[in-house]
C-alpha cells in the first residue's frame, strides 16, 4: 500500500519568514496530493491540494509543488503569521483513501 | 453551508463496553469516509463508503468495529467491547467525487473516545 514519510516533524520560524514541509511517497499510482491544517481541538481543513497533472499550485501565501518522478511533493508556505501556527498534514490517494504523513507542528514566532 | 458534523464530540466509556459515534456528511455527498487519529499521531484510514457500492473496509483494525451508512447519508461507527488502545479521535470526511480523481475530502470535528 502507500506510504508517505513527512518532514519536519516540528518546524519553527520567525513571523515574516517562509516554512518549507516536504513529503515523500511510495506508490506510482498515487495522483491526488492535498495539504490539511488541523488546529488544536479541530478537524483537519483542506487548505491546498495538487493532481498528478500538474507540477506547481499557488494560493495567495501558500504554494504546492509536485515532483513525480521522484515521488516528492512539497509545501511552502510565505510570510507567515502567528495564525499559521498548526500541524500540517500531507497525504496521497492512489484510490480513494487518503494515506496521511506524521503531520508537522509549525509554530511562527511573532 | 453546512459542513460535516459528528457526535458526541466527546465520548468517554469503561473498557468492554460497546459505543457509536455518528457522521453527518455534508448534503450530497456521495463519499463517506472514517479515520482514526491517536494523540499526536497522523490520520489512519478505517473505512469508506461510495454510494450503494460495497464499503471499503480494508483499514479496520479489528472485527470488533464496524460501520454502516443509511440512506446514502449519515454513517455510524460502531466499536464494540472496547479496549484501552481504542481510545483515540475519531474523524469523518466526506467528499463529492465527482470523477474519478476528484478526492477533495472534507473533514467533521471528530469524536474523541477515552477508554477507561
Amino acid at each position: 500500500g502507500e506510504n508517505v514519510e513527512q518532514h519536519p516533524s516540528t518546524l519553527s520560524v520567525q513571523e515574516g519568514d517562509s516554512a518549507v514541509i516536504k513529503c515523500t511517497y511510495s506508490d506510482s499510482a498515487s495522483n491526488y496530493f492535498p495539504w490539511y491544517k488541523q488546529e488544536l481541538g479541530k478537524g483537519p481543513q483542506l487548505i491546498i491540494d495538487i493532481r498528478s497533472n500538474v507540477g506547481e499550485k499557488k494560493d495567495q501565501r501558500i504554494a504546492v509543488t509536485l515532483n513525480k518522478t521522484a515521488k516528492h511533493f512539497s509545501l511552502h508556505i510565505t510570510e507567515t503569521q502567528p495564525e499559521d501556527s498548526a500541524v500540517y498534514f500531507c497525504a496521497a490517494s492512489p484510490r480513494r483513501a487518503l494515506t496521511f504523513g506524521s503531520g508537522t507542528r509549525l509554530q511562527v514566532q511573532p | 453551508g453546512a459542513g460535516v458534523s459528528q457526535s458526541p464530540s466527546n465520548k468517554v466509556t469503561e473498557k468492554g463496553k460497546d459505543v457509536e459515534l455518528r457522521c453527518d456528511p455534508i448534503s450530497g455527498h456521495t463519499a463517506l469516509y472514517w479515520y482514526r487519529q491517536s494523540l499526536g499521531q497522523g490520520l489512519e484510514f478505517l473505512i469508506y463508503f461510495q454510494g450503494n457500492s460495497a464499503p471499503d473496509k480494508s483499514g479496520l483494525p479489528s472485527d470488533r468495529f464496524s460501520a454502516e451508512r443509511t440512506g446514502g447519508s449519515v454513517s455510524t461507527l460502531t466499536i464494540q467491547r472496547t479496549q484501552q488502545e481504542d481510545s483515540a479521535v475519531y474523524l469523518c470526511a466526506s467528499s463529492l467525487l465527482r470523477a474519478i480523481s476528484y478526492n477533495e475530502q472534507f473533514f467533521g470535528p471528530g469524536t474523541r473516545l477515552t477508554v477507561l
